[in-house]
Parts: structure tokens; C-alpha cells; sequence
């Protein structure tokens, strides 16, 4: 049973630039939430997706956009990088009805904006 | 709103001591609370969790207690092992949201020597 996967594991962009990460849930998970984790510090909620639509949003600007695709995957967008978009990108997955209070993340997306 | 505080890390201890990390919390509803794991090179795990006052999680011979006049959730072991170094993180959630907007402590680095 494949667990939550995310890609690419590591990548690095400039300033301005766009990226996009992308993640598959664990299998029977149909919920998908982002968080990003700077360096030292704990997971920031970025967004949730359920039913292809986001649900809810954390504090981060309009530049953070997302998707999610009829599988249930989901891909986090982030526009015009800033070199405070560094962080480690973390995808988790749930199932909407089986709500056991547990999250289930990837390993996650190491992006460097230089 | 919410936040989560642990204590600053690393904790440094030899194998078979007794462990604490504290956590402290502030929540504007009657949150559930978690302590997630990270070991190197993998995704946060979730270790325990509680979901009302003077409930005790335990998992792994960990273990934590639910202390709403205290607000407070810290983690303890009574026996430490190498394998137990990793980043623990404290965090909070709201049923409503299916606990997927988790707010987490910046996380404390726990170390264990032979």
C-alpha cells in the first residue's frame, strides 16, 4: 500500500520563477492539504482540496495556488518565487469520512529559491 | 489565534534516560491535540494524540496527557533508545476542519547517544 508521494523531492529555481510540486494521496485518502516548513520551524497550513475544489486556506498569498484532479491527486503552484518561498513542501492526505485525526504525509518537496 | 509553543531543542540524552518536551497551547475552541514525529529523511508520523480533557495518548511507550487548565500536552518517555532520535512536533486541530488545518509547535530535535 503506496503511502502519500510527492515530486520532485528536490529542485531549485530563481527569483520570479514558477514551480510545481505534485502529490499522490494515500491510496483510499480523497482529501489533500499543504504545508510549507521553513527551515527550523513547524509545518504552516498552505490549503485543502477535496472534491477538485479548495476548501480551506491558510494565510498565504494568491501566488500559492493549487489543483486537484479527478484521481484525488493534487498539485501545489507557486508564482513569481521570492527567496523566502525556501522550504520544505509538505503534502498530506486523509479520507473525508474515516476522520481518525490523522494526517498522512509525504516526505516531501525541498524547494531553493536562489 | 491558535499556536502552538514547545521547548527549544536539541535535547540531548543518553540511551535509557527519561524524556520530556513540553508543549503548551492556546486555541479559541476545545482543539484535539498531537504529537507527530519526524525521523530523518521521512515524512512526519503521527505518534499520539487526545481529543478531551485528561485523555492520555500513548504509542511506542510514549506518552502524553491532556491538561486543559494547564493548556498544556507534553510529551514523555520513561526510557529512552538511539532509535528514538528524531523532531517531535506538537500541534493542535479542530474537529470541524477533520483536523487537516493543524497548527504545530516549531518542532524540538530530540538526540539519543549510546
Amino acid at each position: 500500500d503506496a503511502g502519500v508521494t510527492q515530486s520532485p523531492t528536490h529542485l531549485i529555481k530563481t527569483r520570479g520563477q514558477q514551480v510545481t510540486l505534485r502529490c499522490s494521496p494515500k491510496s483510499g485518502h480523497d482529501t489533500v492539504s499543504w504545508y510549507q516548513q521553513a527551515l527550523g520551524q513547524g509545518p504552516q497550513f498552505i490549503f485543502q482540496y477535496y472534491e477538485e475544489e479548495e476548501r480551506q486556506r491558510g494565510n498565504f498569498p494568491d501566488r500559492f495556488s493549487g489543483h486537484q484532479f479527478p484521481n484525488y491527486s493534487s498539485e501545489l503552484n507557486v508564482n513569481a518565487l521570492l527567496l523566502g518561498d525556501s522550504a520544505l513542501y509538505l503534502c498530506a492526505s486523509r479520507s473525508e469520512i474515516k476522520r481518525t485525526g490523522e494526517l498522512f504525509f509525504g516526505e516531501g518537496s525541498r524547494l531553493t529559491v536562489l | 489565534g491558535d499556536s502552538v509553543t514547545q521547548m527549544e531543542g536539541p535535547v540531548t540524552l543518553s540511551e535509557e534516560a527519561f524524556l520530556t518536551i513540553n508543549c503548551t497551547y492556546t486555541a479559541t475552541g476545545y482543539p484535539s491535540l498531537f504529537w507527530y514525529v519526524q525521523y530523518p529523511g521521512e515524512g512526519l508520523q503521527l505518534l499520539l494524540k487526545a481529543t478531551k480533557a485528561d485523555d492520555k495518548g500513548s504509542n511506542k511507550g510514549f506518552e502524553a496527557t491532556y491538561r486543559k487548565e494547564t493548556t498544556s500536552f507534553h510529551l514523555e518517555k520513561g526510557s529512552v533508545q538511539v532509535s528514538d532520535s528524531a523532531v517531535y512536533f506538537c500541534a493542535l486541530g479542530e474537529r470541524e476542519s477533520g483536523y487537516s488545518t493543524l497548527t504545530f509547535g516549531k518542532g524540538t530535535m530530540l538526540l539519543v547517544s549510546p
